[in-house]
């Protein structure tokens, strides 16, 4: 069965730190990665996604992910966070096959410290 | 046009009721999923419509968990004799289509809590 796995639950950064925050997936098909964000009082949203082709992929908010398929990891990092980086972080892998059906891994509260 | 909507935003229910939560996806969306967050557990996955069917329930917890889907958009997720474990952030997302490379799109959830 897939599982995803994020080993941070909870980090604190000053402004201007870098940041990763670790993913790590079981599944043994093709899979379909995402990190999603929530921000306080606000919706689940797509940070960014992996399918195929480039393993670094950029989102939105100058936040990149790489794929790493020999470790089953797709971790996602910034270099300079800000203030309103604050959120929950959450990775979600969708495996092959007609539905669309994520896992989630279990998120990382991101507090950034102005 | 809007994003996905659900309501109530919130529902305190005692234990033994019957609850509904309702959710409306994004116009033109064909595929709408359920998911539960609840504390400790993250978000699980609970059901998953494309059109109005659902070729996966896998995630429906129990029995007293069923959902529908009408007219290819509005959703209900019905949950019966709530219990306390029940307690938790429904959410619902849907895509323009179905399969494993679209985007979901959430919405805001339904908090519910079972005295």
């Amino acid at each position: 069965a897939q599982s995803v796995s994020q080993h941070n639950h909870h980090v604190i950064l000053s402004e201007a730190a870098s940041l990763e925050l670790g993913c790590n997936y079981s599944y043994g098909g093709t899979v379909n990665l995402f990190w999603y964000v929530q921000y306080p009082g606000q919706h689940l949203q797509l940070l960014l996604k992996y399918f195929s082709g480039d393993p670094l992929v950029k989102g939105i908010k100058g936040f990149e992910a790489e794929f790493i398929k020999s470790k089953f990891s797709f971790n996602l990092r910034k270099p300079s966070v800000q203030w309103s980086d604050t959120a929950e972080y959450f990775c979600a892998v969708g495996g092959s096959g007609n539905t669309g059906k994520l896992i989630f891994g279990q998120g990382t509260t991101l507090q950034v410290k102005p | 046009g809007a994003g996905v909507s659900q309501s109530p935003s919130n529902k305190v229910t005692e234990k033994g009721k019957d609850v509904e939560l309702r959710c409306d996806p994004i116009s033109g969306h064909t595929a709408l999923y359920w998911y539960r967050q609840s504390l400790g557990q993250g978000l699980e996955f609970l059901i998953y419509f494309q059109g109005n069917s659902a070729p996966d329930k896998s995630g429906l917890p129990s029995d007293r968990f069923s959902a529908e889907r009408t007219g290819g958009s509005v959703s209900t997720l019905t949950i019966q004799r709530t219990q306390q474990e029940d307690s938790a952030v429904y959410l619902c997302a849907s895509s323009f289509d179905r399969g494993p490379q679209e985007t979901q799109y959430f919405g805001p959830g339904t908090r519910l809590l079972v005295l």
